[in-house]
């Protein structure tokens, strides 16, 4: 069965940093691209951040440009999200979803895992 | 930043036909994608590429563009349709993907 199960979550302060992982399982994330999603509490998507299948390419969303950081360790299947200096406003579910590249879609979601910034 | 913009509730009654928009600057030069999110799930996606319907979704959900406006259509409406539906493009000047703004859908 293709899965993705994220981990990491938690409650922070504003300022500090937490590191998401997303492991995959049922196909190999080598093969694509991948991506983080996030929704804040009663708000709707919106995408984070993505990365080529080999690294060599990663995008952001303005907001959280220079404060997250995406990778990936494709031999061991998994995909991560650095966030430092941690917002109020970066509270939220965080998704990780297996992403069809350029002009498409997100075709694979995990569960989510939820940051808190809040002191 | 390119902006999508969806009306924030529809409500229809069941058997009816449900019809979401998703405006956008010359949306329909664009691939639009749809996605469908339960409460307490992960989006799950109905439409991609305008039209297509991923495998496992039933034909009751179809899609189109045109002009600055895409629509998702859900025919013969069923309370298990009740959910939030979000429209999906990649902004090629930003090289971001954005998501509509989100319509949640009601069954009466």
């Amino acid at each position: 069965e293709v899965q993705l199960v994220e981990s990491g979550g938690g409650l922070v302060q504003p300022g500090g940093s937490l590191r998401l992982s997303c492991t995959a399982s049922g196909f190999s994330i080598s093969s694509y691209w991948m991506s983080w999603v996030r929704q804040a509490p009663g708000k709707g998507l919106e995408w984070v951040a993505n990365i080529k299948q080999d690294g060599s390419e990663k995008y952001y969303v303005d907001s959280v440009r220079g404060r997250f950081t995406i990778s990936r360790d494709n031999a061991k299947n998994s995909l991560y999200l650095q966030m430092n200096s941690l917002r109020a406003e970066d509270t939220a579910v965080y998704y990780c979803a297996r992403d069809l590249g350029y002009l498409a879609y997100m075709d694979v979601w995990g569960k989510g895992t939820t940051v808190t910034a809040s002191s | 930043s390119y902006v999508l913009t969806q009306p924030p509730s529809v409500s229809v009654a069941p058997g009816k036909t449900a019809r979401i928009t998703c405006g956008g600057n010359d949306i329909g030069s664009k691939n639009v994608h749809w996605y469908q999110q339960k409460p307490g799930q992960a989006p799950v996606l109905v439409i991609s590429y305008d039209s297509d319907r991923p495998s496992g979704i039933p034909e009751r959900f179809s899609g189109s563009t045109s002009g600055n406006t895409a629509t998702l259509t859900i025919s013969r409406v069923e309370a298990g349709d009740e959910a939030d539906y979000y429209c999906q493009v990649w902004d090629t000047n930003s090289d971001h993907y954005v998501f509509g703004t989100g319509t949640e859908v009601t069954v009466l």
